[in-house]
């Protein structure tokens, strides 16, 4: 199972908005609305943003949002600030009844 | 409050075997799937395996399907990973990860275990 494709890194200014793609296949992304997100600041463990595509957790930000078309998921951060930066991964179900991830992006707040 | 603490971790050489123990609190231990996802040094997150609640359905990362075996007593609410033929690609920390009932994403984390293998 291959790791689903993100771009390494995105950048934005405070207040910005940017969107991360994650592009699977019909095996796990297109064949599924079960992805998620997560961010990881460094040396802590990740924490979920979006689940099942589009769905946001009570506790986390609205400027945070998700969505799909086709093989490609799609996580929205908006009004970017500071405490943002940091790296986000994809992660899908997959027809196999495994998980794969997302090959990370790192998000700079410029 | 949900509560995962791995542990276990250490340095092994190559082709040893180390077992990871996972303790859970906070919440019906036996009504949830149980994840190992691991993250080497500087990389991303890659999915190992996970185990039903009836600790009978179990499924693994080709990466680490023959080597790894997970298990999980419910009634000491542990979940466990068991390695063998370590391989230096197999350096990470292990983090140990409750599956959302219902769903099919990640809900809670524990704080990860360092497993480093190398001669």
């Amino acid at each position: 199972q291959s790791a689903l494709t993100q771009p390494a890194s995105v950048s934005g200014s405070p207040g910005q908005s940017i969107t991360i793609s994650c592009t699977g296949t019909i095996s796990d992304v297109a064949g599924y609305n079960y992805v998620s997100w997560y961010q990881q600041h460094p040396g802590k463990a990740p924490k979920l943003m979006i689940y099942d595509v589009s769905n946001r957790p009570s506790e986390v930000s609205y400027r945070f949002s998700g969505s799909k078309s086709g093989n490609t998921a799609s996580l929205t951060i908006s009004g970017l600030q500071a405490e943002d930066e940091a790296d986000y991964y994809c992660t899908s179900y997959t027809t196999s009844s495994t998980y794969v991830f997302g090959t990370g992006t790192k998000v700079t707040v410029l | 409050e949900v509560q995962l603490v791995e542990s276990g971790g250490g340095l092994v050489q190559p082709g040893g075997s180390l077992r990871l123990p996972c303790a859970a609190s906070g919440f019906t231990f036996s009504s949830y799937w149980m994840h190992w996802v691991r993250q080497a040094p500087g990389k991303g997150l890659e999915w190992v395996s996970r185990i039903k609640y009836d600790g009978i359905t179990t499924n693994y990362a080709d990466s680490v399907k023959g080597r790894f075996t997970i298990s999980r007593d419910s009634a000491k609410n542990m979940v466990y990973l068991e390695m063998n033929s370590l391989r230096v690609e197999d350096t990470a920390v292990y983090y140990c990860a409750r599956g959302a009932m219902g769903f099919y994403y990640f809900d809670y984390w524990g704080q990860g275990t360092l497993v480093t293998v190398s001669s």
